[in-house]
């Protein structure tokens, strides 16, 4: 049974950073890209990064590059998203999303139940 | 960006009735990246269509897919209690992806 587990979010302060986590299990995680989504309270979802199988390759919003880093360790089946410099707009549930085998932005068939980030001072 | 608008905003109907979805690009989209999801209160949202017209893997067939270039529909044939959720649409284009805001379908 696919199981995606994000851990890692929390209160934290305009400016402020947070590593968030997606712990993978039941499928291959190295071959299947994975994309970061979003979903801010009482809102419609917004994607905010994915990456490839291999980790070598990476795609951000631009509402969040330059401040997101998306990375992940397929020797520990996880998957990770640095937030660095929040702001109010950043507050949302952080959604982990595998990535249909056909291709990494052709849908999303697996997500974890998400990980609250709240930006507040 | 390509901008994806959804309408209605909400879609009030009754249980056995049709319900028609529809997601409209603001530049010519790929069938083969245009999804979309249900989300129902306090869930991650669930894949329904992928590729404009495919069904995901469990999803019942009373869903469907249509659509190209900019114009895009999801048919649920006959509602179940169960469909009464948020339907979003997704696309990729132009290197970034999008998420349509959203069409509430809701019990009459």
């Amino acid at each position: 049974e696919v199981q995606l587990l994000e851990s890692g979010g929390g209160l934290v302060q305009p400016g402020g950073s947070l590593r968030l986590s997606c712990a993978a299990s039941g499928f291959t995680f190295s071959s299947y890209s994975m994309s970061w989504v979003r979903q801010a309270p009482g809102k419609g979802l917004e994607w905010v990064s994915g990456i490839s199988g291999s980790g070598g390759s990476t795609y951000y919003a631009d509402s969040v590059k330059g401040r997101f880093t998306i990375s992940r360790d397929n020797s520990q089946n996880s998957l990770y998203l640095q937030v660095n410099n929040l702001r109010a707009e950043d507050t949302a549930v952080y959604y982990c999303a595998r990535a249909l085998s056909s291709g990494w932005a052709r849908g999303f068939d697996y997500w974890g139940q998400g990980t609250l980030v709240t930006v507040s001072s | 960006e390509i901008v994806l608008t959804q309408s209605p905003g909400t879609l009030s109907l009754s249980p056995g009735e049709r319900a028609t979805l529809s997601c409209r690009a603001s530049q010519s989209v790929s069938s083969s990246y245009l999804a979309w999801y249900q989300q129902k209160p306090g869930q991650a949202p669930r894949l329904l269509i992928y590729g404009a017209s495919n069904r995901a893997t469990g999803i019942p067939d009373r869903f469907s897919g249509s659509g190209s270039g900019t114009d895009f529909t999801l048919t649920i044939s006959r509602l179940e209690p169960e469909d009464f959720a948020v339907y979003y649409c997704q696309q990729y284009g132009s290197l970034q992806l999008t998420f349509g805001g959203g069409t509430k379908v809701e019990i009459k």
